[in-house]
């Protein structure tokens, strides 16, 4: 079993619509949990990070984690073509190593 | 949020020979910097941790004397990839995170290599 699992899409909605991303976990001992946006043949961009359970926003994304279900989400408002990438969860229980999804490619339709 | 470059960008190479990547983190010091491999639609996986000073952690699976890892300043680790051969071809990246207190890492832009 792999400790992160993340669909990969492709996800395709229309410009303006809420883009809901998700991540499983197996390890009950992850508190640090990250979202990344990734271009194509880029490094991966921090967007969001969560220390535990407990919600974040910043703008029009918003981090969820629900450490009792082991899963954690990530909610783009009003979505725009320039959101159109990959998307990746990862996390750890320190900062020494991370875990990452395989990542969700996301298409924003105009 | 703080900046990590990697260079090159791109590279090409002959099998056989060895190439070298650079990481350096610009508005810090990182006493850690970690090296990452991906796959074409496959996920980030950590090859090994790069500890200034010291020698690398590797990863299980990783060979520490084909994929050599200097982190020779608080600023720059390199990766060197030596013998490539054409199945080391992909896109590694670096990261880093600053030290002071448990934080996020952030990643440099990545390199992608093609060993023909």
């Amino acid at each position: 079993q792999k400790e992160v699992e993340q669909d990969p899409g492709p996800l395709s909605v229309p410009e303006g619509a809420i883009v809901s991303l998700n991540c499983t976990y197996s390890n009950s001992a992850f508190q640090y949990f990250m979202w990344y946006r990734q271009y194509s043949r880029k490094g991966p961009e921090l967007l969001m990070y969560t220390y535990s359970s407990g919600n974040k926003e910043d703008g029009r994304f918003t981090a969820q984690v629900d450490k009792s279900s082991k899963y954690i989400s990530l909610f783009i408002r009003d979505s725009q073509p320039s959101d159109s990438a990959t998307y990746l969860c990862a996390m750890g229980d320190n900062f020494n190593k991370f875990y990452f999804g395989s990542g969700t490619k996301l298409n924003v339709k105009p | 949020g703080a900046v990590v470059s990697q260079h090159p960008s791109r590279v090409i190479c002959k099998s056989g020979t060895s190439v070298k990547i650079e990481c350096r983190s610009l508005d810090f010091q990182a006493t850690t910097m970690f090296w990452y491999r991906q796959f074409p639609k496959q996920s980030l996986m950590l090859m090994a941790t790069s500890n200034e000073g010291s020698k690398a952690t590797y990863e299980q699976g990783v060979e520490k004397d084909k994929f050599l890892i200097n982190h020779a300043s608080l600023t720059l680790s390199t990766l060197t990839v030596t013998s490539a051969h054409p199945e080391d071809s992909s896109f590694y990246i670096c990261s880093a995170r600053v030290p002071t207190g448990n934080t996020e890492a952030f990643f440099g832009q990545g390199t992608r290599l093609t060993v023909v």
